[in-house]
């Protein structure tokens, strides 16, 4: 079964970080790109930030950039999201998802979605 | 950055009825959108891609059309599985962006 299980979430003060982990099984993890999408209590879906399958791209939505580090393991069938300098407008649950087509030049549609982690800012 | 806007950002329907949904890009994303369903508590689930093009075990009622700026998504006759929130999302550039959502509720 295709599965994304993200991990990390919590409550953390302002200013602080945090790491999630996205672990990723049944399917070829080193063949797709993978993202990271927010969702805000009761609001959208924000796109976070997002890697390709070599690591070779990377890119970051205007509001984390600077503050957000994306990585992967291709060995540990692992995705990483480095979360810096967090603020209340951070709070969120946060998804990681994969790109439906391999090593897609660019972005794609996303077809599978992990449950989210909730990571809470607040003092 | 391409913003994304949608249309009804609410809608109230009854079983059978015909729904559509309208996404506009900010500039021109060629076929490169997505549509997706959320109910809530869960994580969203992909419906359409590439404007037109239905994802696998998706009921034939959903489905996409559009080129450019304007797109649209058909729910042909309404079921009670399809009272969600839908977004579309551009994937012409790097950094996606997703529309702001429309929630289909029971009339």
């Amino acid at each position: 079964e295709v599965q994304l299980v993200e991990s990390g979430g919590g409550l953390v003060q302002p200013g602080r970080s945090l790491r999630l982990s996205c672990a990723a099984s049944g399917f070829t993890f080193d063949d797709y790109a993978m993202h990271w999408v927010r969702q805000a209590p009761g609001k959208g879906l924000e796109w976070v930030s997002g890697i390709s399958w070599n690591s070779g791209s990377i890119g970051y939505a205007d509001s984390v950039k600077g503050r957000f580090t994306i990585s992967r393991d291709n060995a540990k069938n692992s995705l990483y999201l480095q979360m810096n300098s967090l603020r209340a407008e951070d709070t969120a649950l946060y998804y990681c998802a994969k790109d439906k087509i391999i090593a897609v030049a660019g972005s794609d549609a996303f077809d599978i979605w992990g449950q989210g982690t909730m990571v809470t800012v607040s003092s | 950055d391409i913003q994304m806007t949608q249309s009804p950002s609410t809608l109230s329907a009854s079983v059978g009825d015909r729904v559509t949904i309208t996404c506009r890009a900010s500039q021109s994303i060629s076929s490169w959108l997505a549509w997706y369903q959320q109910k809530p508590g869960k994580a969203p689930k992909l419906l359409i891609y590439k404007a037109s093009s239905l994802e696998s075990g998706v009921p034939s009622r959903f489905s996409g059309s559009g080129s450019g700026t304007e797109f649209t998504l058909t729910i042909s006759s309404l079921q009670p599985d399809d009272f969600a929130t839908y977004y579309c999302q551009q994937y012409n550039t790097e950094e996606s962006t997703f529309g702001p959502g429309t929630k289909v509720d029971i009339k």
